[in-house]
C-alpha cells in the first residue's frame, strides 16, 4: 500500500537553529512531492514542492526541502528557526499513475523555543 | 486573489440531525476537494471533483454523506443523519489541474453532541 510516513510527532528546536521535519514515503513511480502548514484553527497551506529536477527545493518563509529519490526522502528544513515557525506541518505525495490521490502524512508539530 | 471559501466556521448540531457545508473554490479551479482532518490527524479525502464530475468518490461514506458540485463552481457536501463520529474538520481545496498543489480553504468545524 502507498503510504506516506513522518516519524516524528513533535520536533523541538531552539530559534536561531537550523530544523528539520523529516518525510519518507511509499508510493511507486515518480511521484510529486509537497509540504503545508498549518496554524490553529486555520486550513493547510502550500509551502513547497518538488516535481522534478534539482534535489533541492526552495519555498516560502525561507523553507527549503531536499529530495532523496534513493532514500525515498523528502525532508523540510530551514537554517535559522523562527518562534513564528511552530505549527503543524504535513507532507504530501501525489502519485503519477493510478488513482492520483494526495497521500498525506499524519503530521509534525514543530515548537521552536525562544 | 480571493482563497477558498469556505461556510460555515463552526457549527453544533446533536446527532441525527442534518449540517451542510459549502465551498466556494478559487476562481478558475477546475478541481475540488473535500477533505475530512481529525484532531492531530492528516486531511483525508472524501471526494473529489473534476469540473461537475465527481471522478472520485470512494472515501465518501455514502450512506449519510454527500455532495454536490453543480455548475462546476461551488461546492456543498452533507450529512443527514450526523454522528458523534463524524465531529471533525472539514476542509475544502481547490487546484488548477490535478497536479498543482491544493489551497486549501479555513475548514468548517463540526461538534455533534
Amino acid at each position: 500500500a502507498q503510504s506516506v510516513a513522518q516519524p516524528e510527532d513533535q520536533v523541538n528546536v531552539a530559534e536561531g537553529n537550523p530544523l528539520t521535519v523529516k518525510c519518507t514515503y511509499s508510493v511507486s513511480g515518480n511521484p510529486y512531492l509537497f509540504w503545508y502548514v498549518q496554524y490553529p484553527n486555520r486550513g493547510l497551506q502550500f509551502l513547497l514542492k518538488y516535481i522534478t529536477g534539482d534535489n533541492l527545493v526552495k519555498g516560502s518563509y525561507g523553507f527549503e526541502a531536499e529530495f532523496n529519490k534513493s532514500q525515498t526522502s523528502f525532508h523540510l528544513k530551514k537554517p535559522s528557526a523562527l518562534v513564528s515557525d511552530s505549527a503543524l506541518y504535513f507532507c504530501a505525495v501525489r502519485p503519477t499513475s493510478g488513482t492520483y490521490k494526495y497521500i498525506f502524512g499524519t503530521g509534525t508539530r514543530l515548537k521552536v523555543l525562544a | 486573489e480571493a482563497g477558498v471559501v469556505q461556510s460555515p466556521r463552526y457549527k453544533i448540531i446533536e446527532k441525527k440531525q442534518p449540517v451542510a457545508f459549502w465551498c466556494n473554490p478559487i476562481s478558475g479551479h477546475n478541481t475540488l476537494y473535500w477533505y475530512l482532518q481529525n484532531l492531530g490527524q492528516g486531511p483525508e479525502l472524501l471526494i473529489r471533483y473534476e469540473n461537475e464530475e465527481a471522478v472520485d468518490d470512494s472515501q465518501l461514506p455514502k450512506d449519510r454523506f454527500s455532495a454536490e458540485r453543480l455548475k462546476g463552481v461551488d461546492s456543498t457536501l452533507k450529512i443527514q443523519p450526523a454522528e458523534l463520529g463524524d465531529s471533525a474538520v472539514y476542509l475544502c481545496a481547490s487546484s488548477l489541474g490535478t497536479t498543482g498543489e491544493l489551497f486549501f480553504g479555513e475548514g468548517s468545524r463540526l461538534t455533534v453532541l
